[in-house]
């Protein structure tokens, strides 16, 4: 496609629940990341992907979340039992390869919990 | 480990009147420097990048920034503010280890311009 996209745009959920957040990247990318921005927060990593290589998870702050990226194109955020400090906009990116280090992020998904 | 730092969490200019963003970084090699600029309810798009090239990069809508490395800054101007520059901006490095390219974003700079 022509740009990355995300969805839904907006979610809203309540407490406990469990959500999947999705991401389509750019027609060949083979990076792809989760970032989450915040309140109080600022933009952080969450997981990176690279390929067939194992991902980089480093950034996810809880067991309650994962995310998986099924031949090698869209990518799933699953937040299970959601809290409410999960509220935030989720934001994916892709990379073209090693070549360039430029990201390419889509419009986010905004998860509110009540 | 690398960092940036946005010395200005909030900006105000007058139309027409010149742009300049501060951003400090903190990296251990040659880093990659980004400015990204976030619009109200809108994705983060690539305003321009460092890669050891050029010092003075031009990015879009006529932004420029200047890689220092004796300051370790990157500051972003522009010459003459929009009413379409309001936005939100942040500076970001790249942690290129290895071809990771995962970024580290500054807390982000608001810029608000009035007529």
């Amino acid at each position: 496609g022509a740009g990355v996209s995300q969805s839904p745009s907006n979610k809203v959920t309540e407490k406990g629940k469990d959500v999947e957040l999705r991401c389509d990247p750019i027609s060949g990318h083979t990076a792809l990341y989760w970032y989450r921005q915040s309140l109080g927060q600022g933009l952080e990593f969450l997981i990176y992907f690279q390929g067939n290589s194992a991902p980089d998870k480093s950034g996810l702050p809880s067991d309650r979340f994962s995310a998986e990226r099924t031949g090698g194109s869209v990518s799933t955020l699953t937040i299970q039992r959601t809290q409410q400090e999960d509220s935030a906009v989720y934001l994916c990116a892709s990379r073209g390869g090693f070549s360039t280090d430029t990201q390419y992020f889509g419009p986010g998904t905004r998860l509110t919990v009540l | 480990a690398q960092s940036v730092t946005q010395l200005d969490s909030h900006v105000s200019v007058s139309e027409g009147t010149p742009v300049l963003l501060r951003c400090n970084y903190s990296s251990s090699y040659s880093p990659s420097l980004f400015w990204y600029v976030q619009h109200p309810n809108k994705g983060l798009q690539l305003l321009l990048k460092y890669t050891s090239a050029a010092t003075l990069v031009k990015g879009i809508n006529g932004f420029e920034a200047e890689f220092k490395k004796s300051e370790t800054s990157f500051h972003l101007t522009k010459p003459s503010a929009h009413m379409s520059d309001a936005a939100e901006y942040f500076c970001v490095v790249s942690d290129g280890s290895g071809g990771y390219n995962k970024l580290i974003f500054g807390a982000g700079t608001r810029l608000a311009v009035h007529p």
